[in-house]
């Protein structure tokens, strides 16, 4: 009864690589997001999506490209993986047009590039 | 444009007392809402505390409370009574009206409570 998943928990790849992250929330959420964390703990929103609108960070290669199946999924495709891609990236998902309400996370997808 | 500001990379506090962490905020938005998370080591995101711009009363949640300062634009986070089990990093972020479901998050504060 996980509120937001992310499969897998540690991934690691070579360089080159092609790689997806998957995300799944169960709180019936129209609003999933996707975060960068770096090793100084800096959080960096990536994308936010809902039923109408993708919006992206402009910082964020064009390499990364989210991909949502339907309101309760938004998978992370990554391609050609870099070594400044090594980083936790957390999902998140939230009710949209609710100043109140939180956002809630998953546990996080540890990837290291090799 | 939106902002997040925390100043303290790092803070020690001895069990027991209690710490503030600080957080100002810039935003162009009449209505808004504050957050407060923490991230242990294990790594997950925990929410703590939430206050809304036009809320009169600064939000508690068991030794958690909020000090909103809405003039001077600051949601700095109270954890009284410190426990060993409160050592994390602990992030403010903000989400705004006019920005729809973007949350704005700062750079984090370390908290460390000494025995």
């Amino acid at each position: 009864d996980t509120a937001v998943s992310q499969t897998p928990k540690y991934l690691v790849t070579q360089m080159g690589n092609d790689k997806s992250i998957k995300c799944e929330q169960n709180l019936g959420h129209d609003t999933m997001y996707w975060y960068k964390q770096d090793s100084k703990k800096f959080l960096k929103i990536m994308f936010s999506y809902n039923n109408k609108e993708l919006i992206i960070n402009e910082t964020v290669p064009n390499r990364f490209s989210p991909k949502s199946p339907d309101k309760a999924h938004l998978n992370l495709h990554i391609n050609s993986l870099e070594l400044g891609d090594s980083a936790v990236y957390f999902c998140a998902s939230s009710r949209s047009g609710q100043g109140k309400e939180t956002q809630y996370f998953g546990p996080g997808t540890r990837l290291l590039v090799l | 444009a939106q902002k997040i500001t925390q100043t303290q990379p790092g803070m020690f506090v001895q069990e027991k007392e209690a710490v503030t962490l600080d957080c100002t905020y810039d935003t162009s938005d009449p209505s808004y809402g504050l957050f407060w998370y923490k991230q242990p080591s294990s790594g997950e995101m925990i929410f703590l505390i939430y206050q809304g711009s036009y809320d009169q009363q600064n939000a508690t949640e068991g030794r958690y409370s909020l000090n909103f300062q809405k003039a001077r634009k600051s949601a700095n986070l109270v954890i009284s009574a410190s426990q060993l089990g409160d050592s994390a990093m602990y992030f403010c972020a903000m989400r705004g009206t006019d920005t729809g479901n973007q949350f704005y998050f700062g750079t984090g504060t370390s908290l460390t409570v000494i025995p």
